[in-house]
């Protein structure tokens, strides 16, 4: 089955970039994933969705300073410029046919 | 602009029903995969139904199904979720999202665009 895996937390200093990772298990290799972001007191936002190839496509309005980029099965969110507005939780899905799945998401703190 | 925007919520009994909505607008509703997802209070997000372009195929997570009906009608842009029989556990806020397109053979894709949620209370 299925399944998607975040890190709980991650920090990152104002202006500095902090690349946030989404593991899809094993034996699902090439699925595509999407990330979200929910600000505080928020619902979500979808920001991108991310290939297996590396390739993305992001949300409207979603800066440039977000990016994704993808290695076997690990997909990575990269927000570089960090502003005190990104300060968030995040998370990642994927599916297929009859299931959606999302990750327990990743709370990101700008220190 | 894509705009979904979910009704219905409220409090309600155990063992009670209710039936959310979901208003679409700015886009073709009757070519797209929907969703509903929710999340409890201080945790993460819960996939739990989703419906086919045309409400010929339903899917649901394990924690619902056979309690929670999804349906859609596409003459009024609009997504339904049927809560029979909640327990206090399905306490939660309850998004419906857009999915992608759907073309022959594909799956629902990813939530590129999310509703307010409507807060759900199952309680006596």
């Amino acid at each position: 089955q299925i399944v998607v895996t975040q890190s709980p937390s991650a920090s990152g200093s104002l202006g500095d970039s902090v690349m946030l990772t989404c593991t899809v298990s094993r034996g699902y290799s090439t699925f595509a994933i999407a990330w979200h972001q929910q600000q505080p007191g928020k619902g979500p936002r979808y920001l991108m969705t991310i290939n297996s190839d590396g390739s993305h496509n992001k949300g409207d309005g979603i800066p440039d300073r977000f990016s994704g980029s993808s290695s076997g099965t690990e997909r990575f969110l990269t927000i570089s410029s960090l502003q005190g507005e990104d300060e968030a939780d995040y998370y990642c899905q994927t599916w297929g046919t009859g299931i959606q799945v999302f990750g327990g998401g990743t709370t990101l703190t700008v220190l | 602009q894509v705009q979904l925007v979910e009704s219905g919520g409220g409090l309600v009994k155990p063992g009670g029903s209710l039936r959310l909505s979901c208003e679409a607008s700015g886009f073709t509703f009757s070519d797209y995969y929907m969703s509903w997802i929710r999340q409890t209070p201080g945790k993460g997000l819960e996939w739990i139904s989703y419906i086919s372009s045309r409400g010929v195929s339903m899917y649901y997570a394990d924690s619902v199904k056979g309690r929670f009906t999804i349906s859609r009608d596409n003459s009024k842009n609009s997504l339904f979720l049927q809560l029979d029989s909640p327990r206090v556990e399905d306490t939660a806020v309850y998004y419906c999202a857009r999915g992608r397109k759907e073309v022959a053979g594909s799956s629902p894709g990813q939530c590129d665009h999310w509703g307010q949620g409507a807060l759900v209370t199952v309680s006596s």
